[in-house]
């Protein structure tokens, strides 16, 4: 069956570095990605969703990216701000799954 | 403004205890959803439902009851709460199934002692 795997638990770093996080996703067929985020308090919300046809999807300076060669979905950001501190998760377009979540912290 | 809105937003049970979690959404999606959080494991179905009066098994169903009286109206019932189930519990709602946006409440956090 379908799996989705976010290896990174948690990831720490200072404001104005390069975020890159992975989401795998395992599929026979074209996946749709959707890239929720969480910030703490709340529920998890839309941040961006990405196809393989597209191959990039772009939002609040947050750029996802998809690599067919390794079946997987990036999230990055070329500088994060405090305000970037909260949990992403990826979600495949047409299951009810979610990936473990990538916790990020950002010290100020 | 809240478009899914869960109540309560925090609660303590006892073991053995009967809880119900409540959740409304004024989206007037057909689909709802309640997921569970634990830090480690992301969010887990528990239950869905995509018309009123009818409910559909999650990936982790045991232990909890779901009931959708109405469009707008999904309960999640834990009939004999157990520790194991302090959680975070999520109510979420989309117009159609998982091709679209889910929309998710704020939230409730369940401790059972």
């Amino acid at each position: 069956g379908d799996s989705v795997t976010q290896k990174q638990g948690q990831v720490t770093l200072s404001e104005d570095d390069f975020l890159f996080i992975n989401c795998t996703y395992s599929t026979t067929t074209y996946p749709t990605l959707f890239w929720y985020v969480q910030y703490p308090g709340q529920g998890p919300q839309l941040l961006l969703k990405v196809t393989t046809a597209n191959n990039k999807g772009i939002s609040r300076g947050f750029e996802a990216t998809y690599d067919k060669g390794t079946t997987s979905f990036h999230l990055q950001k070329a500088s994060v701000q405090e305000s970037d501190s909260a949990v992403y998760f990826c979600a495949p377009r047409g299951k009810l799954i979610f990936g473990q979540g990538t916790k990020l912290s950002i010290k100020p | 403004e809240a478009a899914v809105t869960q109540s309560p937003r925090s609660k303590v049970a006892v073991t053995g205890g009967k809880v119900t979690l409540s959740c409304h959404q004024t989206n007037n999606h057909d689909y709802m959803y309640w997921y569970r959080q634990d830090t480690g494991h992301g969010l887990r179905l528990i239950h869905y439902s995509y018309v009123a009066d009818s409910t559909e098994k999650g990936d982790i169903p045991d232990g909890y009851k779901a009931s959708r009286p109405s469009q707008e109206n999904f309960s999640l019932i834990l009939e004999l709460a157990s520790l194991s189930q302090t959680a975070v519990y999520f109510c979420a709602s989309s117009p159609t199934g998982a091709n679209t946006e889910v929309f998710f409440g704020k939230g409730t956090r369940l401790t059972v002692v």
